[in-house]
This record gives structure tokens, C-alpha cells and sequence, in this order.
């Protein structure tokens, strides 16, 4: 089964500039998360999605946005890029839990991360 | 709110050395544990988890124990090797929530 896939890899922007992310999860996995790596805030999540809706945010401003389409892959944007938003995005998935059923806490896979570098 | 506290790195260790992480957690509900170890330039794998109190979680020589009443959850490998060297993170995930909440991540050096 392939793993989950985050392109591009590398990405270099400037300062006010926008980006796209995208995030593949592994086949059959309907819950999609995004975190960002950074050195000095370590790793934060973003926003969840499942079934194409936004489950559950992170305290990140509005620049940060996210949509998840019908067969699962998910992109985030950020508007308005600025020099702190240099930082690894990782994406992970997990197999379905509709609700949140605590006797089944599904693991999460991460993708390899898309490096970005706002200039 | 949920935090993970981890022993600032970097660790550096010989072959065949004793390692311990030590991490700590706050939750308000009945989170499940884990390990993630990140190698140089890739994403995050999920090396360990525990979803109980005292339940054990193993993997590749690496084990961690949940212990509810000191809210710990330590990394333990009797004998590291240089292709242990990375990253590795304690983490939670607290009832009713799929977020996951990181410690800051620890850098393991092993020397040959």
C-alpha cells in the first residue's frame, strides 16, 4: 500500500506571495491533518480534515487554509506569505473513525513534508 | 491545556549504549502515547504508542511503558546503533480529539 504523499517537496516564495500544498493519504484513509514544523515552535498542528470537512483547527491565523476534495487528497494554502512561515508541512492520515470513539485510536501516517522557503 | 514535555537534546551516545528519553505529559482526558522518530530529511514515523495506562508499547528494540500515575512515558533501548540517530518525539492524542500534540523533539546521536 503506498504511504501517504505531500508534493512538491521543495518550494521557494516570496514574502506576500500565496502557496498551494497538497497531501495524498494512504487508499482508504478519510481523515487528513496538516502540522508545521518549525525549529523554534517544533511541531503544531494545523487543521483536520474528514469527508471533505474541517474537523478540528489549530491556533494559526486565517492566512492558513485548508479544503479536502471527494477521494480524500487535501490542499492547504496560505495566503499572504510571510518570512515565519519557512517551515516543513506534513501532512499525516488515518483509517476512518466517523466519530471519535476512544476504544479505536487509529494511527496517524506522515507524509515526507513539503520544505518551504519564504524569502 | 494537553502539553508533552521531552529532555532537550542532543543525546550522544556510543554503539551498544543504554538510551533513555524521558517524557513527561499533561491531559485532561485519557490520551494514548507515542514515540515518532524523525531521520534527516524525512517526515515522521510512528515508532511506538500505548492507548492505556500500563500498557507497553515495542518496536525495532524500543520500548516505552504508559504510566498514568507519574503522567510519563520513557523511551528505553538496551543497546542503540548508529542507525538509530534522528529525531524522536513524544507525543499525545487526548480523548475526543485526533490532533496530535508534540514535545519538542529529541536529537539522537549515536557514535560508532
Amino acid at each position: 500500500k503506498a504511504g501517504v504523499t505531500q508534493t512538491p517537496r521543495y518550494l521557494i516564495k516570496t514574502r506576500g506571495q500565496q502557496v498551494t500544498l497538497s497531501c495524498s493519504p494512504i487508499s482508504g484513509h478519510r481523515s487528513v491533518s496538516w502540522y508545521q514544523q518549525t525549529p523554534g515552535q517544533g511541531l503544531q498542528f494545523l487543521f483536520e480534515y474528514f469527508s471533505e470537512t474541517q474537523r478540528n483547527k489549530g491556533n494559526f491565523p486565517g492566512r492558513f487554509s485548508g479544503r479536502q476534495f471527494s477521494n480524500s487528497r487535501s490542499e492547504m494554502n496560505v495566503s499572504t506569505l510571510e518570512l515565519g512561515d519557512s517551515a516543513l508541512y506534513l501532512c499525516a492520515s488515518t483509517s476512518p473513525t466517523p466519530t471519535r470513539d476512544i476504544t479505536r485510536r487509529e494511527t496517524q501516517y506522515f507524509g515526507p513534508g513539503t520544505r518551504l522557503l519564504v524569502l | 491545556g494537553d502539553s508533552v514535555t521531552q529532555m532537550e537534546g542532543p543525546v550522544t551516545l556510543s554503539e551498544e549504549a543504554f538510551l533513555t528519553i524521558n517524557c513527561t505529559y499533561t491531559a485532561t482526558g485519557y490520551p494514548s502515547l507515542f514515540w515518532y522518530v524523525q531521520y534527516p530529511g524525512e517526515g515522521l514515523q510512528l515508532l511506538l504508542k500505548a492507548t492505556k495506562a500500563d500498557d507497553k508499547g515495542s518496536n525495532k528494540g524500543f520500548e516505552a511503558t504508559y504510566r498514568k500515575e507519574t503522567t510519563s512515558f520513557h523511551l528505553e533501548k538496551g543497546s542503540v546503533q548508529v542507525s538509530d540517530s534522528a529525531v524522536y518525539f513524544c507525543a499525545l492524542s487526548d480523548w475526543g480529539d485526533d490532533k496530535i500534540i508534540f514535545g519538542k523533539g529529541t536529537r539522537l546521536h549515536i557514535l560508532p
